[in-house]
């Protein structure tokens, strides 16, 4: 069965770090470009970053920039994001998705989604 | 970076009701327009990717259209389960952005 589990949410002050992990199984995650996607109590969504398959490109939201670093283990077939000089604006739950490509064209689209995980950040 | 912008923000629908959803992108963003359903407490899901394809084991009265700025989602005839809220998504370029939703609810 294809799966992604996240895990290491949790409370964490303002200013605090967090690791969020994502395992996969039932695919060959070193074939899929991965992402992180947030969405914050009674909010929309909103996308947070992309990692290539080789870990070799990374793309984030403005808002993150230079505070959450995406990663990438395809040995271990994890993917991470290291959450760090959180805000109350970075509560949520994320989740991680994998970006499936058409054959042609190449249009990505999230075709596989984890469960979620909970980032709280308050003091 | 490209503004999604969906109508209505909400919808009262009857079971058994044709509706459609809209979605405009800011600029033109060919054909790369995804359609996401989401119930509450769970994970999105993907129904329509590439402006009209339908997903692999998402019923066929789910159908997309649309190309350029403006796209439709459209469900033929509602069902009980498919009371949630929608989400388009545009992959054009990163910063990949999605819609503010359009909270599907009973009549």
């Amino acid at each position: 069965e294809v799966q992604l589990v996240e895990s290491g949410g949790g409370l964490v002050q303002p200013g605090g770090s967090l690791r969020l992990s994502c395992a996969a199984s039932g695919f060959t995650f070193s074939r899929y470009w991965m992402s992180w996607v947030r969405q914050a109590p009674g909010k929309g969504l909103e996308w947070v970053a992309n990692i290539k398959e080789d870990g070799s490109e990374k793309y984030y939201v403005d808002s993150v920039k230079g505070r959450f670093t995406i990663s990438r283990d395809n040995a271990k077939n994890s993917m991470y994001l290291q959450m760090n000089s959180l805000r109350a604006e970075d509560t949520a739950v994320y989740y991680c998705a994998r970006a499936a490509i058409t054959v042609t064209s190449y249009y990505y689209f999230m075709d596989v989604w984890g469960k979620g995980t909970t980032v709280t950040v308050s003091s | 970076d490209i503004q999604m912008t969906q109508s209505p923000s909400s919808l009262s629908a009857s079971v058994g009701d044709r509706v459609t959803i809209t979605c405009r992108a800011s600029q033109g963003i060919s054909s790369y327009l995804n359609w996401y359903q989401q119930k509450p407490g769970k994970a999105p899901k993907v129904l329509i990717f590439a402006a009209s394809s339908l997903q692999s084991g998402v019923p066929s009265r789910f159908s997309g259209g649309g190309s350029g700025t403006d796209f439709t989602l459209t469900i033929s005839s509602l069902q009980p389960e498919d009371f949630a809220t929608y989400y388009c998504q545009q992959s054009y370029s990163v910063p990949w952005t999605f819609g503010q939703g359009t909270k599907m609810e009973i009549k």
